[in-house]
């Protein structure tokens, strides 16, 4: 099955606090691509990173990390020092072939709070 | 740059009302997905179309119809609305990757809220 598991549903954190999004991912397919998207209370997604599964470098982008680990199928999105801008509920999502085509599934979503 | 652009953003409808939601990009992308995004659902793939004049099923198809006559629109349509499909529809688009090469991430539009009351 291919199937994106974000366990936590809800984070509430202290402005300037670390956190990080679990991700866990489930798939046959030997290459795929892994994702990160961001939806702000205005409603739009927005794309943060694609990762392919050849690539288990980590990668950093000013405050946001990501931890790619295929040996725990895991694809974990920490922000440090976060701040209140980083509210929103973030997706994990897989790439993957279904039923002869390329298709995106998501995970259920974290809603992630920044409290000043 | 437009990107993604769906019309309408917002819509009240009856139960058994139809209506089309509308999808237009404009970045000459062959792919194009509906979602609908519910409350701890993450998005669930309605239909999506690899190209001009083709379209497929995807995980919650039932009740809706999609077309793509043309490769710049993908139309999704509640031929007898449902309170069950009251939610928020996204429409997605990206370019087939070419083998070897980076596949291009899917772009969103704003998002359709619909209530079906």
């Amino acid at each position: 099955a291919q199937k994106v598991t974000q366990a936590q549903t809800e984070i509430s954190v202290v402005e300037k606090e670390d956190v990080t999004l679990d991700c866990v991912y489930e798939t046959r397919d030997t290459t795929y691509y892994l994702f990160w998207y961001k939806q702000p209370p205005s409603g739009e997604l927005v794309f943060l990173i694609r990762r392919n599964s050849f690539d288990e470098q980590n990668e950093i982008s000013g405050r946001y990390s990501w931890n790619f680990q295929k040996s725990t199928s895991s694809f974990n999105f920490t922000i440090t020092a976060s701040q209140v801008v980083d509210s929103a509920v973030y997706f994990c999502a897989l790439r993957a072939i279904i039923q002869g085509a390329q298709k995106l599934v998501f995970g259920q979503g974290t809603r992630l709070t920044i409290n000043p | 740059n437009a990107g993604v652009t769906q019309t309408p953003k917002f819509r009240v409808l009856k139960t058994g009302q139809s209506m089309t939601l509308l999808c237009a990009q404009d970045m000459n992308h062959e792919y194009m997905y509906w979602y609908r995004q519910d409350p701890g659902m993450g998005l669930r793939l309605i239909h999506y179309s690899v190209g001009e004049g083709t379209t497929a099923k995807g995980e919650v198809p039932d009740g809706y119809n999609v077309s793509r006559l043309k490769k710049q629109n993908f139309l999704l349509g509640l031929e007898s609305a449902a309170p069950s499909q009251t939610s928020v529809y996204f429409c997605a688009s990206r370019r087939v990757g070419l083998a070897g090469k980076k596949t291009g991430e899917l772009f969103f539009g704003e998002g359709s809220r619909l209530t079906v009351l």
